[in-house]
Parts: C-alpha cells; structure tokens; sequence
C-alpha cells in the first residue's frame, strides 16, 4: 500500500532562510506527487505536483520540489522563506489511475521567524 | 481555473439534526468528488470518494447512512450528516478531480453542533 511519510511534524525558520520540507513515499511504482499548503481555516492550496515528466518541479510562491526515485522523496524547498509562506505543508501522492485517491502525509507546519 | 467552492463556510446545528454541505466545481467538471473530514492539527481523512451518478464508496469505518453523499451532476457533491451529534463536529473538506492528476480543493465547512 502507498503510504507518505513527512518528516518533520514542526519547522521552523527565519524570515529569509532556506526552507526544506521533506516528503517520502512509497510504493512500488513512481507515483504522482503533490505539495498543497493550508492556511488556518481554509481549505488546501496546490504548490505543485510531479506527473513523471520532469524531476524538478517549479510551483507557485517560489517553491519547488526534485522527485528522487533512488531515494523515494519528493522534498520541497524555498530559497528564501517569507512570513506569508507560514502555514501547514501538506505532500501527497496518488497512484496512476487519475480517479485514484490522494494519500496524505501527516503535514508539516511551518513557523517562519522575522 | 480549477475553481472549488462549499457552501456553507460554517454552520451550528443542534444534535439530533442533519445538516447538508454542498460542494461545486464552478469551472470544470468534476468526474470525481471526494470528502474529507480533518480534525485539528491533524491531516485530512477521506471519508468516500463519489462519481458522478453512481453511488459513493466510503472508506473503512465511514457510517455509509451517517455520512449521506449524494453527486448527482458534474458539478455539484453534497454531504449530508444526518441526526448529527457533537461527536461529528470537524472541518469537513471536499475536491474534485476532472480527469487530471491533481485534485483541487473546496475552502472547507467548520460544523459544529451544540
């Protein structure tokens, strides 16, 4: 079964700093992959997503994320990290049927510091 | 694009009544609509997934007769939480998947019920 893995339930960094959200997966074929975000109260946003084209993935608000196979992650990173970019990170995938469901992985929230 | 909206944002119901959520894609159409329940500071939990004209299919330890999913055009799913009880108040979440990989988010309905 596939399954998310988010290391990290708590991030914190400061206004400017690198971010780094990491996601691990697993299953037994690459499957699709997807960073949304969720701001308190609403519902989630899609940063990006990976559909076996090319491994690294630019998405919205400057973030992206590189699909390794060999290490099964798909980790997202923000060279500069702003105040509006605190808020739960969630990374999901979904297997190749497109009415495949989403699985999630238990998120990561990020605490950005001025 | 990909537009989602749930109708209401928020609703107070007393326990023993039902409540209906109602959640459109008001820019495509949705083949597939699914709902999730997330508690707080925790990740979302799909409740069923729903294709347009066929009955729902609710994931283990979902009541089926609690949980009333009905998706009856391309554009519009409801969720129907019948003689609700304070147990069931939660941040319930819909998306909708129109044939491509990613799933596009409503902005969520905050129950609550007294």
């Amino acid at each position: 079964a596939q399954s998310v893995t988010q290391l990290g339930s708590h991030v914190s960094v400061s206004e400017g700093a690198l971010v780094l959200l990491r996601c691990n997966y697993s299953s037994s074929v690459p499957p699709y992959l997807f960073w949304y975000v969720q701001y308190p109260n609403q519902g989630l946003q899609l940063l990006l997503k990976y559909t076996s084209a090319a491994t690294l993935v630019k998405g919205i608000n400057g973030f992206e994320a590189e699909f390794k196979k060999s290490e099964t992650s798909f980790h997202l990173t923000k060279p500069s990290a702003h105040m509006s970019d605190a808020a739960e990170y969630f990374c999901a995938s979904r297997g190749s049927s497109n009415t495949g469901k989403l699985i999630f992985g238990q998120g990561t929230t990020l605490q950005v510091k001025p | 694009g990909a537009v989602v909206s749930q109708h209401p944002s928020w609703v107070i119901c007393k326990s023993g009544t039902s409540v209906k959520i109602e959640c459109r894609s008001l820019d495509f159409q949705a083949t597939t609509m699914f709902w999730y329940r997330q508690f707080p500071k925790q990740s979302l939990m799909l409740m069923a997934t729903s294709n347009e004209g066929s009955k729902a299919t609710y994931e283990q330890g979902v009541e089926k007769d609690k949980f009333l999913i009905n998706h009856a055009s391309l554009t519009l799913s409801t969720l129907t939480v019948t003689s609700a009880h304070p147990e069931d108040s939660s941040f319930y979440i819909c998306s909708a998947g129109g044939g491509t990989p990613e799933q596009y988010f409503g902005p969520g309905t905050r129950l609550t019920v007294t």
